[in-house]
Formats: C-alpha cells, sequence, structure tokens
C-alpha cells in the first residue's frame, strides 16, 4: 500500500481561501477524492476524480493536481467550512487509502 | 435520495463476534462496490473491506484479514459485516459507503456510522 500526507492542520479567518495539500509518490498515476467531515458526523464526499465536484457542493470547493501533490481550494472559508478534511486514493491491489486529515479552523 | 441506513454496534468483549448491517435505499444496490471504512475515537478514516457488486470478489485490509468477513444480499438490499476474534484496536465507528452511486466516482453515499467498542 502507499501513503498519503496532509498537513494536520490550518487556521483561517472568514474569507480567506484555503488550500490543504496530499502528497503521495503514487497520486501521479490514481485519481484522488476529498471528503469533509464535520464533528459527529459521516463524512461527505466534496471533490471526486481530482476535480470533479460532487451536486449540491458549493462552487467553491475545487480540486487541482500536479505530480504527487493534490490541493483541495476552498475560495472564501465561511464557518460552516471548518470541518476535517481527508484526501483519498487507491492502488491496483486493490486498497484503498486515506490522508491523515487536516483540521480547518475558520477563526 | 440515495441513503444508507446501518444498524448493529455495540460494546464486546475481546474475542467475541458482532455483526453490522447496511441497508441501501434510493439506488440500484446491485449495480455497486460497498465498502467499509472505521475511524477510531479521535483518528482519521481507515478504509476497512470492500464487495464487488455481485459478491464475487472481496478484499480486506491486512489487520482484519481473517477475522472480518464482508457479505452482501442483493435481493435485500443489504451489507453485511461479520466480525470475529474482535480486539480492543478494533474500537471504532464503522461506516459503510458505495462507490461510484450518482457517477460520483468516490465513497458516495456514506451511512451514518455504528460504534463498536471492544473492551473487557
Amino acid at each position: 500500500s502507499f501513503e498519503l500526507t496532509q498537513p494536520p492542520s490550518l487556521s483561517l479567518s472568514p474569507g480567506q481561501t484555503a488550500r490543504i495539500t496530499c502528497s503521495g509518490d503514487a497520486l501521479p498515476q490514481q485519481y484522488t477524492s476529498w471528503y469533509q467531515q464535520r464533528p459527529g458526523q459521516a463524512p461527505v464526499l466534496v471533490i471526486y476524480k481530482d476535480s470533479e465536484r460532487p451536486s449540491g457542493i458549493p462552487e467553491r470547493f475545487s480540486g487541482s493536481t500536479s505530480g504527487t501533490i493534490v490541493t483541495l481550494t476552498i475560495s472564501g472559508v465561511q464557518a460552516e467550512d471548518e470541518a476535517d478534511y481527508y484526501c483519498q486514493s487507491a492502488d491496483n491491489n486493490p486498497y484503498w487509502v486515506f490522508g491523515g486529515g487536516t483540521k480547518l479552523t475558520v477563526l | 435520495q440515495v441513503q444508507l441506513v446501518q444498524s448493529g454496534g455495540g460494546v464486546v468483549q475481546p474475542g467475541h463476534s458482532l455483526r453490522l448491517s447496511c441497508e441501501a435505499s434510493g439506488f440500484t444496490f446491485n449495480n455497486f462496490a460497498m465498502h467499509w471504512v472505521r475511524q477510531a475515537p479521535g483518528k482519521g478514516l481507515d478504509w476497512v473491506t470492500v464487495i464487488s457488486y455481485d459478491g464475487s470478489q472481496k478484499y480486506y485490509t491486512d489487520s482484519v484479514k481473517g477475522r472480518f468477513s464482508i457479505s452482501r444480499d442483493n435481493s435485500k438490499n443489504a451489507l453485511y459485516l461479520q466480525m470475529n476474534s474482535l480486539r480492543v484496536e478494533d474500537t471504532a465507528v464503522y461506516y459503510c459507503a458505495s462507490w461510484g452511486v450518482s457517477s460520483f466516482e468516490g465513497f458516495f453515499p456514506w451511512g451514518q456510522g455504528t460504534l463498536v467498542t471492544v473492551s473487557s
């Protein structure tokens, strides 16, 4: 299996842009998804196939990729965006892997 | 709407067994692979196991191989996780999730989660 590495935390003020990174050697060959998890709730898919946004997810959420790093961008963070965010990918074994998660705090 | 509703879980002693269930609605269950993902208290998400749309293929994370068994009953739109020889380190919230529903290539939707506590 492979590993995905995320920063443990990020703190921003409302209206600022959040960029949460996820790094992994296998990422150039595999798609990445992103999940938002608010306290006490199940995760919610916010980005799939690196940059696709499911219906119902606000446009301020976007995804991008560059080599071994994928990035979740939240443009103009709001108080409701305060949550843990996880990247996820898979290899060909098959084996699904999550990053360690990034706690986003909106001050 | 697409939905997964979980049942089962609870407190169990080490070495004992437990069965989790997950019932799907709002989508064609027998078209999609199904997964279990767990989250230990205060920790991140960990993938546990997957079963193919028809039940013919199953894969497990190394730590549960030989102890956990995933199955499905497509006639009942139901997914199961049989957990045997439970260990303290299996304590977690367990989520069922489907993959690819509504053409979203990710875990969608998720069940509400069920807490499994392994303690003497």
